[in-house]
């Protein structure tokens, strides 16, 4: 059973233009919700991350939109740029401290 | 760069055979967590070390086990490898295990069982 669902699988997108990737979760107990980027070769890094007090999370260009009813979270990313084309995971972490991770999203943007 | 070393990069090996994935983690996380990565499956949680001790067990198999060593290096051993196996194995680390704590993910070991 797939705890954290993943979408799109793939994305493409325009220079300047808004990338969103959503993820939904089941279990009610979770209560971090971090993004990774992961770059071809390399693994994946820590974004941005939020708890579910907060409804919304913004870091630069990137930004997590939760809703805690839905049981859904976001990832925005505004003024998409070549160099943000990367794998992004969604996760969750409950008090066992192991995230899980969605299946993935490749985000590619073309110039 | 994480701070967090694997090795090799790239390990080629044919079935029934038996591989090492070694890991270093950063200087000071007393914390190591092994994750398969392969395209249908995402990133898959294996285990988790904690100062030498096995703190969290995902979905590992029987035929793989892990250990993690006094100087807070890890290996990961995986034996009588079979075509499903091939995927990328990454290693994190992080300072103590902590619930939201971050983790510093290594670039992985790519391995190919033909």
């Amino acid at each position: 059973q797939q705890q954290v669902k993943q979408s799109p699988q793939s994305l493409i997108v325009q220079k300047g233009g808004i990338s969103i990737i959503n993820c939904a979760y089941e279990n009610t107990a979770f209560d971090y919700f971090p993004w990774y980027q992961q770059f071809p070769g390399k693994g994946p890094a820590l974004l941005i991350a939020i708890r579910p007090d907060v409804s919304e999370k913004k870091e630069g260009r990137f930004t997590i939109s939760f809703n805690k009813s839905a049981k859904q979270f976001s990832l925005h990313i505004m003024d998409s740029q070549p160099g943000d084309s990367a794998t992004y995971f969604c996760a969750a972490s409950r008090g066992s401290y192991i995230p899980t991770f969605g299946r993935g999203t490749s985000l590619i943007v073309h110039p | 760069d994480s701070g967090v070393t694997q090795t090799p990069k790239h390990l080629i090996t044919a079935t029934g055979q038996r591989v090492t994935l070694r890991c270093s983690p950063r200087s000071g996380d007393l914390s190591v967590y092994w994750y398969q990565q392969s395209l249908d499956q995402g990133l898959q949680f294996l285990i988790q070390y904690y100062n030498g001790e096995e703190r969290a067990k995902g979905n590992i198999l029987e035929r793989f086990s892990a250990q993690q060593f006094p100087d807070l290096h890890s290996e990961l051993n995986l034996s009588s490898l079979e075509l499903g196996d091939s995927a990328l194995y990454f290693c994190a680390s992080s300072e103590a295990g902590r619930r939201g704590e971050k983790l510093f993910f290594g670039s992985g070991t790519q391995l190919s069982v033909l």
